[in-house]
């Protein structure tokens, strides 16, 4: 099983800052294939992200994936206030497909 | 813009079984994998299992002995069952589409919390 470790925990940043996400798989995620979602608290997650860096329809460009083998990041940018949210990585190179534990950004 | 849709009991007893189903509507249930995903309370997301339309399935080791993924493409719908569930099954229950191009999600429903409690 590949398990994927978010760091960190939670960051704190202000609207207008970049915000610099990690997730780091337990092996190689063969193909890019990763996959980021932002979850809003009483909503389904949203994909973002997929095969480690292109965007989901309607994703706006200040959304950017990057990384291969073991180490991805997402990155935003500049904040808006709508993504102050909960962010999760995924894998889809194997089953058992996982998730990795989360970055709550929240507004500092 | 294809729709999904969670229903069923949202209080199941301990040691009974969890039953949900999925209707998926503004499209069809052909030609995709289908994916139940679950979430307790304040934590991450867990992997349940899939089903393509077919009716090919794959679950999560850790789940695979207790559930069934199940599809009626008449119906346009696929359905969930959890046997023997414990208060560690308490969860709110996502079902979601893969994409054409992998085993990532690019619709879900809007989730059903189902909590175990006697």
């Amino acid at each position: 099983e590949i398990v994927l470790t978010q760091s960190p925990g939670t960051l704190s940043l202000s609207p207008g800052e970049r915000a610099t996400l990690s997730c780091r798989a337990s092996q190689s995620v063969s193909g890019s294939s990763l996959a980021w979602y932002q979850q809003k608290r009483g909503q389904a997650p949203r994909l973002l992200i997929y095969d480690a860096s292109t965007r989901a329809t309607g994703i706006p460009d200040r959304f950017s994936g990057s990384g291969s083998g073991t180490d991805f990041t997402l990155s935003i940018s500049r904040l808006e206030p709508e993504d102050f949210a909960v962010y999760y990585c995924q894998h889809y190179v194997t089953s058992p497909l996982t998730f990795g534990g989360g970055t709550k950004v929240e507004i500092k | 813009q294809v729709q999904l849709q969670e229903s069923g009991p949202g209080l199941v007893k301990p040691s009974e079984t969890l039953s949900l189903t999925c209707t998926v509507s503004a499209g069809s249930i052909n030609n995709y994998y289908w994916t139940w995903i679950r979430q307790p309370p304040g934590k991450g997301l867990e992997w349940i299992g899939y089903i393509y339309y077919s009716g090919s399935t794959n679950y999560n080791p850790s789940l695979k002995s207790r559930v069934t993924i199940s599809v009626d493409t008449s119906k346009n719908q696929f359905y969930l069952d959890l046997d023997s569930v414990t208060a560690a099954d308490t969860a709110v229950y996502y079902c979601a589409r893969d994409s054409e191009r992998g085993s990532y999600y690019d619709s879900w429903g809007q989730g059903t919390l189902v909590t175990v409690s006697p």
